[in-house]
């Protein structure tokens, strides 16, 4: 089993819907959560973190559950400039990041 | 802005040769990173670096050496180039006290091909 695992996807999803990405990770003394966006044939760049009480910027909610080791991220209104893959990424204690492989999202006109 | 700088954005080698891929970041980061991404397999870590001469292995070191002799620049080294080391190699750092603390910020990767 990967230490994290995010749902295959592809989604495809037309403008103005929402859309919700699952991650699950299997180490239960990780520290640290982040979803990153990264567009085609370009660096992941940080998305945002997540907090244990859950956090919001603007369109995007991100939230943790740590009893079910469970993230999530929620695209609301979405826009044609959010199409990129989504990358779940958790930070042991010991300081190493693992990544998921990954959802992509294509908004459609 | 943190900027990460890997030297190379392209690189095609033969078989066997020794390969040498830099990153250099501006921001006094303590901690580097290098891995590679390949298609349905995601980002694996190769090694990293928590300070300067350290080093540790990530999840795929075979067939890869780093250095890092100073604070601001990671290289990693492929002794002998195989085909099977054909990937993107994705460099990162990150500083472990705040502002920012535990955010990876990456280069913008070399695309590397073994003939």
């Amino acid at each position: 089993r990967k230490e994290v695992e995010q749902d295959p996807g592809p989604f495809n999803v037309p403008e103005g819907a929402t859309v919700a990405f699952n991650c699950t990770y299997s180490n239960s003394a990780s520290q640290s959560f982040f979803w990153y966006r990264q567009d085609c044939r370009k660096e992941p760049k940080l998305l945002m973190s997540v907090y244990s009480s859950g956090n919001e910027d603007g369109r995007f909610t991100a939230q943790l559950n740590r009893a079910s080791q469970y993230i999530s991220l929620l695209i609301r209104d979405s826009k044609l400039s959010d199409s990129a893959t989504y990358l779940c990424v958790v930070r042991s204690n010991a300081g190493k990041s693992t990544f998921g492989d990954g959802t992509t999202l294509t908004v459609k006109p | 802005d943190v900027k990460v700088t890997q030297s190379s954005r392209y690189l095609v080698k033969r078989t066997g040769e020794k390969v040498f891929l830099e990153c250099v970041q501006d921001m006094d980061h303590e901690n580097m990173f290098w891995y590679r991404q390949d298609p349905g397999l995601g980002l694996r870590l190769i090694y990293f670096s928590y300070d300067v001469k350290m080093k540790e292995k990530g999840d795929i070191p075979e067939g890869y050496s780093v250095s890092r002799e100073k604070k601001e620049r990671f290289s990693l080294i492929l002794e002998s180039a195989s085909t099977n080391q054909t990937s993107m190699y994705l460099c990162a750092s990150r500083r472990t006290g705040p502002p920012g603390a535990n955010v990876l910020t990456f280069g913008a990767g070399s695309r590397l091909t073994v003939l």
